[in-house]
């Protein structure tokens, strides 16, 4: 079965970059669109990247999203860091066999 | 605004059934395929279940195959889940989401979830 790996947690300071990587287990991790998901404690996730590097309206250009086929991997890059971006995060994309499969989620410390 | 809100969570017995219900207003919702996507207590996002816009296709995580049903009303603008054999491992908070499009697109708007709890 198809599988995403995430760090279990990453911790940057304010101001700074922080990137999260996203590891498909098989196949070409460009063959489907990746996602990101925000997830602050105690609330439903809100989409901050779609199709590998796509920003919703209302979420600021800080946040950006790439694929790396040399890796087989996604990431998602936050810049200059705020407290508020403090939260979980959920890599996403679709498997072959019509399911949609999550990345385990990283914790984002902002301190 | 676009907004789905869940609704038919609570507390049930092992071997139980429950059904989930989510009412969509703000947008068409003919034209987007939907799911569900439960987290269980302090752990991470999964997958449930899918519908396309017709509703003529389903589609289920295995660890709910053949005991959860998904179906959809695009005149009352509802999508609902039917929860059956229920198990503890099923205890979670279940969102309801809009697709952005057909069934392989990305997830846009999430519900704020029902939780459901599978306990004698």
């Amino acid at each position: 079965n198809f599988m995403l790996t995430q760090p279990h947690s990453v911790s940057e300071s304010p101001g700074k970059t922080v990137t999260i990587s996203c590891t498909g287990s098989s196949g070409s991790i460009a063959s489907n669109y990746v996602q990101w998901y925000q997830q602050r404690p105690g609330s439903a996730p809100t989409t901050v990247i779609y199709e590998d590097d796509q920003r919703p309206s209302g979420v600021p250009d800080r946040f950006s999203g790439s694929i790396d086929s040399s890796s087989n991997s996604a990431s998602l890059t936050i810049s200059g860091l705020k407290t508020e971006d403090e939260a979980d995060y959920y890599c996403q994309s679709y498997d072959s066999s019509d399911r949609w499969v999550f990345g385990g989620g990283t914790k984002l410390t902002v301190l | 605004e676009v907004q789905v809100v869940e609704s038919g969570g609570g507390l049930v017995q092992p071997g139980g059934s429950l059904r989930l219900c989510c009412a969509a207003s703000g947008f068409t919702f003919s034209k987007y395929a939907m799911s569900w996507v439960r987290q269980a207590p302090g752990k991470g996002l999964e997958w449930v279940s899918g519908i396309t816009n017709t509703g003529g296709d389903t589609y289920f995580a295995d660890s709910v195959k053949g005991r959860f049903t998904l179906s959809r009303d695009n005149f009352k603008n509802t999508l609902c889940l039917q929860m059956n054999s229920l198990r503890a491992e099923d205890t979670a908070i279940y969102f309801c989401v809009k697709g952005r499009g057909s069934i392989r697109d990305a997830f846009d708007i999430w519900g704020q979830g029902t939780m459901v709890t599978v306990s004698s």
